[in-house]
């Protein structure tokens, strides 16, 4: 089965720090995607990142990037100089290559103070 | 409009009642989701449809909820007889069937939430 864990359910950082979000996950399989999402109190989800877990290299994505462990079965996201506009619930996904389902983690509310 | 569509974007009912919540997905995409996210949850996979293929239902929770998604596209969740516990934001995504590269983002909309009192 596949399962992903998110162990911190809030964090709270001082707008301009970089903050680190933690993220682990079990599955069999060799292929597979992960994702990290943004649902903002609008509720509407957003990818913020994506790695495919054949790629050695780390995805980044502006301020956003991801240390992808996959021995460890890890992956956190570190947001860079954080802005009040990141403040939300951020999710941890996976996806098996060739499945359907998308598996959340617990999420993981993050506020950004000023 | 260009998103992921959800309505109503909040429902209250009575228990015992039946719930129709509406999802009109992303023009082209094939394939659309609803996912249930309970309080301080994570989100909860409920059903899948792609294309013309029969639908994964697999993580209904109960035969008081059903499906369907009519030409492909518009999708309906249907709650019977609602219960307090079904209380939730049910969110709908969609996506383009994923080709070779595999990695199948999910467009999500803003969500329905139901309180059942």
């Amino acid at each position: 089965a596949q399962t992903v864990t998110q162990s911190q359910p809030e964090m709270s950082v001082q707008e301009a720090e970089t903050v680190t979000l933690s993220c682990t996950y079990d599955t069999s399989e060799n292929n597979y995607y992960l994702f990290w999402y943004k649902q903002p109190p609008s509720r509407q989800m957003i990818l913020v990142i994506r790695q495919e877990a054949y790629k050695q290299q780390n995805a980044t994505e502006n301020r956003f990037s991801v240390n992808f462990q996959k021995a460890a079965k890890s992956f956190s996201l570190k947001i860079s100089d954080s802005q009040l506009g990141d403040t939300a619930m951020y999710f941890c996904a996976s996806r098996i290559q060739g499945a359907q389902k998308l598996v959340f983690g617990q999420g993981t509310r993050l506020t950004i103070n000023p | 409009g260009a998103g992921v569509s959800q309505s109503p974007s909040n429902k209250v009912t009575e228990k015992g009642k039946d719930v129709e919540l509406r999802c009109d997905p992303i023009s082209g995409h094939t394939a659309l989701y609803w996912y249930r996210q309970s309080l301080g949850q994570g989100l909860e996979f409920l059903i899948y449809f792609q294309g013309n293929s029969a639908p994964d239902k697999s993580g209904l929770p109960s035969d008081r909820f059903s499906a369907e998604r009519t030409g492909g596209s518009v999708s309906t969740l249907t709650i019977q007889r609602t219960q307090q516990e079904d209380s939730a934001v049910y969110l709908c995504a969609s996506s383009l069937r994923w080709g070779l590269a595999g990695d199948g983002e999910l467009f999500f909309g803003e969500g329905s939430r139901l309180t059942v009192l």
